[in-house]
């Protein structure tokens, strides 16, 4: 079967850096993409890799792994917007996209 | 990007009854999707909406509790039917402009059934 495995929670201070993993297990593989989701409202696209390595957006940064199945979201300078659920997607060979379930990350002052 | 209208945003209903919830593109897609969020929980594909045919429906989904309406490139309904407590749930309308592209989503509608 097809899977997306990501942490369900996450704490992290402001101003500090946070990296939430994600490992996924997809009938081929065409993308690994990141959304934003706000309590309350519709996720937002961060990142997409479809190559190995990383990939930088401004405080946001995103790495692929294909061999290993792996991705994370690595974000700096955390602030207290930052708190929301991270949601990890990858796209099979169909080009349908696979949905975890989410990390809701909680920032601290 | 996408600017998408979905409304209702919000509805409570009564159970047995049917809901229709609509999505408007600003600019004409071929890839248009209709998926449900249940608090803390992934999001699920119900549907692809197809322009001039039948959607095709995910497991677990069916035409007749969720039959789906595109009638043109930039529109598409979604009628929640014979609604039943378990039904509560965010129904997202989502595009993409291409297979390898990412997904844009309208605002959602939050649905609870009493």
């Amino acid at each position: 079967g097809q899977n997306i495995d990501q942490p369900t929670e996450m704490t992290a201070t402001e101003g500090a850096i946070v990296q939430i993993n994600c490992t996924y297990q997809t009938s081929g593989f065409n993308g690994l993409f990141w959304y934003q989701q706000h309590a309350g409202e519709a996720p937002t696209f961060l990142s997409y890799n479809v190559l190995d390595g990383l990939e930088e957006k401004g405080r946001f940064s995103s790495f692929l792994s294909r061999s290993k199945g792996y991705s994370y979201l690595l974000l700096k300078e955390l602030q207290m917007k930052d708190s929301a659920s991270y949601l990890c997607a990858a796209k099979d060979s169909n080009y349908q996209l696979i949905w975890g379930a989410g990390t809701k990350l909680i920032i601290k002052p | 990007s996408a600017v998408i209208s979905q409304k209702p945003s919000r509805d409570i209903c009564q159970r047995g009854t049917s809901l229709t919830i609509q999505c408007q593109v600003d600019s004409q897609v071929t890839m248009m999707f209709w998926y449900r969020q249940q608090p803390g929980q992934s999001l699920t594909l119900i549907a692809t909406a197809n322009q001039g045919s039948e959607a095709t429906y995910e497991s677990g989904f069916v035409i007749d509790k969720f039959p789906i309406s595109r009638p043109n490139l930039t529109f598409s309904t979604l009628t929640v039917s014979n609604m039943s407590p378990e039904d509560s749930s965010i129904y997202l309308c989502s595009v993409e402009y291409g297979e390898g592209t990412e997904a844009f989503f309208g605002q959602g509608t939050r649905l609870t059934v009493v």
